[in-house]
């Protein structure tokens, strides 16, 4: 089955600097790439996600970049806010895939 | 409002009283789920359904029961919950039943068992 790694588990940074989070799968037929932000006490909510078909997508100050060749993809979050502070999930997935299959989670913390 | 709801927030109980979490979504999702969340553990699937009357085990069944009567309803069932079950539970749904499409989450409960 597919095997998702996520690092860091912790990440610190300040206010207005950039963040990255990594992600490695296993599965090369995993297809279907999802990050999701957590807040404390709350549900997690898909923020951006990729398909296999692009190698990058942006949405504001948040972008997805994927490299099919190495199996991995980052997260980018740009002008860091205190908002920004919470627990991001990486996932990975594919139609044959009966779940996707999450990272482990990094907690992201924005100083101010 | 597009969501996923689920019921109660918050639940204390004692061992061996068995419980119910519901969870609804009114998306018509085929696909249906059940995590739960423990520090340090991440995410960890209990039982997903593919579509109405379609069920299997996740990473972590035991002690959990599903059914899937409706479509829209997908109750986790706790028949003799252990004090090893105190975890947030979350409830997720998505269009098809293919994992390449984005999940929605419900609010969670957070379940303490005595």
């Amino acid at each position: 089955g597919e095997n998702v790694e996520q690092h860091p588990s912790t990440l610190s940074v300040q206010e207005g600097d950039s963040a990255v989070i990594k992600c490695t799968y296993s599965d090369s037929a995993s297809n279907y790439f999802p990050w999701y932000k957590q807040e404390l006490g709350k549900r997690p909510q898909l923020i951006i996600d990729i398909r296999s078909n692009v190698g990058e997508k942006k949405d504001q100050r948040i972008a997805v970049t994927l490299n099919k060749t190495a199996k991995h993809f980052s997260l980018h979050i740009t002008e860091t806010q205190p908002e920004d502070s919470a627990v991001y999930f990486c996932a990975a997935g594919s139609g044959s895939a009966r779940q996707l299959t999450f990272g482990s989670g990094t907690q992201l913390t924005v100083l101010p | 409002e597009a969501q996923v709801t689920q019921n109660p927030r918050y639940l204390i109980t004692v061992t061996g009283k068995k419980l119910t979490v519901t969870c609804s979504q009114n998306m018509n999702h085929e696909y249906m789920s059940w995590y739960r969340q423990d520090p340090g553990l991440g995410l960890r699937q209990i039982y997903y359904s593919m579509n109405v009357e379609v069920t299997d085990k996740g990473d972590v069944p035991e002690g959990y029961k599903v059914s899937r009567k409706e479509k829209r309803n997908f109750p986790l069932i706790l028949e003799s919950p252990s004090p090893n079950q105190t975890s947030l539970y979350f409830c997720a749904s998505s269009p098809r039943a293919a994992a390449n499409y984005g999940y929605t989450f419900g609010s969670g409960t957070r379940l303490t068992v005595v």
